[in-house]
């Protein structure tokens, strides 16, 4: 079946350290790859996105990698900070109908 | 601009009993979604519409009923609830198909079945 899953359910980083989340994915027909942030309470929140002819693709202190050999996404967060804690999930669109297929999340703890 | 407006924000069923969760958008997108998320879990995908008077079932549809009469509205409603129908709903908006920057999500709507 189509799915988008994660490796690791929770992430402990120490303030200022680097962060990763992966991600893999098995649909290769999707055109983007995504990552949101999802504080408690609240909806998913976009971080970055990844058109699927790229390999690289870097925004402010985010940089997203994707592997399409072995359909496999990262995320890396940059000197990490206490409002970096959420849960990250990545997820990958179909152009058809715009839609997202998700991952299960990853929990991301900040350390002080 | 008030983006993707959810109500209810928290409700409690008893099993068998109907409601339905509201969602509206202000940004005149003709693309709006329903997903629902279970505990630790990513969003599942009910029901999609591409436009008003058009919709079709996502991932995850039984149990589930849409309309789409209007650009703004997209209701969802549960005609007899169940336990498994517990989760946080997510209502979401975007233009024609694009990419995932412009997907925008509302607050969530919590419910729980009892």
């Amino acid at each position: 079946g189509e799915s988008v899953g994660l490796h690791l359910p929770t992430l402990s980083v120490q303030e200022g350290d680097n962060s990763i989340i992966n991600c893999a994915y098995s649909n290769s027909a999707s055109d983007y790859f995504i990552w949101y942030k999802q504080e408690s309470g609240k909806g998913p929140q976009f971080i970055i996105d990844i058109r699927s002819n790229m390999d690289k693709r870097q925004g402010q202190r985010v940089t997203v990698l994707l592997n399409k050999t072995v359909k496999h996404l990262s995320l890396q967060i940059a000197a990490t900070q206490p409002g970096d804690s959420a849960v990250y999930f990545c997820a990958e669109r179909k152009a058809a109908g715009n839609k997202l297929t998700f991952g299960g999340g990853t929990r991301v703890l900040v350390k002080p | 601009n008030a983006g993707v407006t959810q109500t209810p924000k928290f409700r409690i069923l008893k099993i068998g009993q109907s409601m339905t969760l509201q969602c509206a958008q202000d940004m005149n997108h003709n693309y709006m979604y329903w997903y629902r998320q279970d505990p630790g879990m990513g969003l599942k995908l009910i029901y999609y519409s591409v436009g008003a008077g058009i919709t079709d079932k996502g991932e995850v549809p039984n149990g589930y009923n849409v309309s789409r009469s209007t650009t703004e509205y997209f209701p969802l409603r549960l005609e007899l609830a169940a336990p498994s129908q517990t989760s946080v709903y997510f209502c979401a908006s975007s233009v024609q198909a694009s990419p995932g920057n412009t997907i925008y999500f509302g607050e969530g709507s919590w419910l729980t079945v009892v």
